[in-house]
């Protein structure tokens, strides 16, 4: 079947600008997470959504990093004002409340 | 804090031969998961093998092995006949409260496989 899916696959730019990431999950995963994986951080959650509840938001790094997930399927990370330490590869998971978290292709963000 | 500590940033070793990923966490949460994830240069993110814990035996995936040492907070990778294919950046992670939550990473440690 069809994995987690991730757009666009690369985004360039400039300082100041807001940009939008989505993730399609794996069709009928309760759990959707955003992680940031950078050189000079690694690998950071970033945000998780489970089913209604409400997010859990303690990882974003500031309040310019927003996201939503519309209808419990897909997601949508803004973040505003994009500075230069923005520039990572942000990827999404999904998970069936199980233990394996199935991973995006990622995008890869340049902020210039 | 919780924490996971990779202390190999690079690990080199020749084909069917066994290597040891070293993973150590602190956490003082009782209920919690430990996981390897393995890395190639795709960059895709590949789920390895999970031990929760309080599984009392050492979890296994095909060539790959999870040695718990709780008292120790101990949590190596052990990937027996290794194959060229192999190579790639491994990270161990943790989530608290079992499974389910978000994912805590180590630094990762780049294994090379040689013939």
């Amino acid at each position: 079947g069809a994995g987690v899916s991730q757009s666009p696959s690369n985004k360039v730019t400039e300082k100041g600008k807001d940009v939008e990431l989505r993730c399609d999950p794996i069709s009928g995963h309760t759990a959707l997470y955003w992680y940031r994986q950078s050189l000079g951080q690694g690998l950071e959650f970033l945000i998780y959504f489970q089913g209604n509840s409400a997010p859990d938001k303690s990882g974003l790094p500031s309040d310019r990093f927003s996201a939503e997930r519309t209808g419990g399927s897909v997601s949508t990370l803004t973040i505003q004002r994009t500075q230069q330490e923005d520039s990572a590869v942000y990827l999404c998971a999904s998970s069936l409340q199980g233990i394996e978290q199935y991973f995006g292709p990622g995008t890869r963000l340049t902020v210039t | 804090a919780q924490k996971i500590t990779q202390t190999q940033p690079g690990m080199f070793v020749q084909e069917k031969e066994a290597v040891t990923l070293d993973c150590t966490y602190d956490t003082s949460d009782p209920s919690y998961g430990l996981f390897w994830y393995k890395q190639p240069s795709s960059g895709e993110m590949i789920f390895l093998i999970y031990q929760g814990s309080y599984d009392q035996q050492n979890a296994t995936e095909g060539r790959y092995s999870l040695n718990f040492q709780k008292a120790r907070k101990s949590a190596n990778l052990v990937i027996s006949a290794s194959q060229l294919g192999d190579s790639a950046m491994y990270f161990c992670a943790m989530s608290l409260y079992g499974a389910g939550t978000a994912l805590i990473f180590g630094k990762g440690t780049t294994l090379s496989v040689s013939s």
